[in-house]
């Protein structure tokens, strides 16, 4: 069972560059979801969605931008790249959207010089 | 707007002791309470939840956690720790917007378990 993918891995960036993180799930869940993780500060919500079409900011949404096409995919798009943003990305995902109960990808871990 | 406290950083305990890490939260209402485990390189993985009810909640490997309103606490309990439960433990609380449920993570207490 793939659950929740994310892909890449590991990525390196130069300030000012562009990428993508792709989150992908085959558990045909509502909610996805897009954390931060970095030391002392536990994860931060950067943007979320509650269905294909439906997407909402977090706690520290900017400098991110999300959309959700279809109910599997979630990518979350670094449209400029600050040293700031170096951080392990988290995706996750729920049956509803009211369950609290998340389901985690192994995360991306991103380094931005 | 809600809050997690974890007070302890980091804790270290022998194999077969028994484990207590605290949380704390701030929410004016009755919230909906989580202890996530993360395992060195990968992702969160839910151990239990409370939404209502009973106020002590069983989870998986062995753990649980009570609910106290008066204490605004929600701590995590294992009898007898096992070498394979070193991980990072995080306490969350979520809240209802209207839309969706928004989970807010505590920093996360490390525990390091020796032989």
């Amino acid at each position: 069972n793939a659950g929740v993918t994310q892909t890449p891995k590991f990525q390196v960036l130069k300030t000012g560059q562009s990428m993508t993180l792709q989150c992908a799930q085959d558990m045909n869940h509502e909610y996805m979801s897009w954390y931060r993780q970095d030391p002392g500060m536990g994860l931060r919500l950067i943007h979320y969605s509650v269905g294909a079409g439906i997407t909402d900011q977090g706690e520290v949404p900017n400098g991110y931008n999300v959309s959700r096409s279809t109910t599997e995919d979630f990518p979350l798009r670094l449209l400029s790249a600050a040293p700031s943003q170096t951080s392990v990305y988290f995706c996750a995902s729920s049956f509803g959207q009211h369950t609290g109960e998340l389901f985690f990808g192994e995360g991306s871990r991103l380094t931005v010089l | 707007a809600q809050s997690v406290t974890q007070p302890d950083i980091h804790i270290t305990v022998s194999e077969g002791a028994s484990l207590e890490l605290r949380c704390n939260y701030s929410y004016g209402a009755t919230p909906y309470l989580f202890w996530y485990v993360q395992s060195p390189g990968q992702g969160l993985q839910l151990l239990l939840k409370y939404f209502s009810g009973d106020t002590l909640v069983q989870g998986i490997k062995g753990f649980e956690a009570e609910f106290k309103r008066s204490q605004s606490s929600f701590n995590l309990r294992k009898p007898s720790v096992h070498w394979s439960d070193a991980a990072e433990y995080f306490c969350a609380v979520g809240v209802f917007t209207g839309t969706a449920s928004k989970l807010t993570f505590g920093t996360g207490t490390r525990l390091q378990v020796t032989l």
